[in-house]
């Protein structure tokens, strides 16, 4: 079946670049996201991409899609304490429609 | 107010007890959606709704049955819990507009954390 892999953990000081990085199993035209999870809270969407596109940028946050690899990169730029999170990559199942599948999550911790 | 909301935001109950989690929404979106999170699997698709007339099962169903009283209304039950159905459950809606410039988006409700003893 279709699966999302990213990383569980990454560490990084206040000010350096974050990049979070995703793998995926089906090549089907869908949507790329990523979601923020803060302690407590719900899912936030932060961006998505269109599996037709390579880059998409917003702000501190640039996301590179490697179609023929299946691979889904999120950078944070200058990265800030308030930026720890769990960071979850998502895709649009084939089965479900609009529904999402998900990967694990990677939670990102920033030290000052 | 937030546009979703879930219900109760907290509960413990006992193995055995049907329990009923419930969500609201004020986007006017026709998608409703039930997640699980358990901590290190990320989050997995319980039951989804297109619109009032529409339940389908997702990739874990086993174990909860699913109402949608209203377009606004998607209600997830757990009618004999067990202590593995601990999890913090979501409720999320999309929007069902396509075209080009459609991300899809889902909006997430704030969770609820649920302990079965």
């Amino acid at each position: 079946g279709e699966d999302v892999e990213q990383s569980l953990f990454l560490s990084v000081r206040e000010g350096d670049s974050s990049v979070i990085n995703c793998t995926y199993t089906d090549s089907s035209s869908t949507y790329l996201y990523w979601y923020k999870q803060e302690p407590g809270a719900g899912l936030q969407l932060l961006t998505y991409i269109f599996s037709n596109m390579d880059m998409k940028q917003d702000q501190r946050l640039t996301v590179l899609l490697n179609k023929k690899d299946k691979h889904l990169s999120l950078r944070i730029a200058d990265t800030q304490t308030g930026d720890s999170a769990i960071y979850f990559c998502a895709k649009t199942t084939n089965q479900a429609g609009t529904a999402l599948i998900f990967g694990k999550g990677t939670t990102l911790s920033v030290s000052s | 107010d937030a546009d979703v909301t879930q219900t109760p935001r907290n509960r413990i109950t006992k193995t055995g007890k049907r329990i009923m989690l419930e969500c609201s929404q004020t986007k006017g979106h026709d998608r409703m959606y039930w997640y699980r999170q358990d901590p290190g699997l990320g989050l997995r698709l319980i039951y989804y709704s297109f619109d009032v007339k529409d339940i389908n099962k997702g990739e874990i169903s086993d174990g909860y049955s699913v109402s949608r009283q209203a377009q606004a209304k998607f209600s997830l039950s757990l009618e004999s819990a067990i202590p593995n159905q601990t999890a913090l459950y979501f409720c999320a809606t999309s929007d069902s507009t396509t075209g080009p410039f459609h991300s899809y988006e889902q909006y997430f409700g704030p969770g609820t954390r649920l302990t079965v003893t």
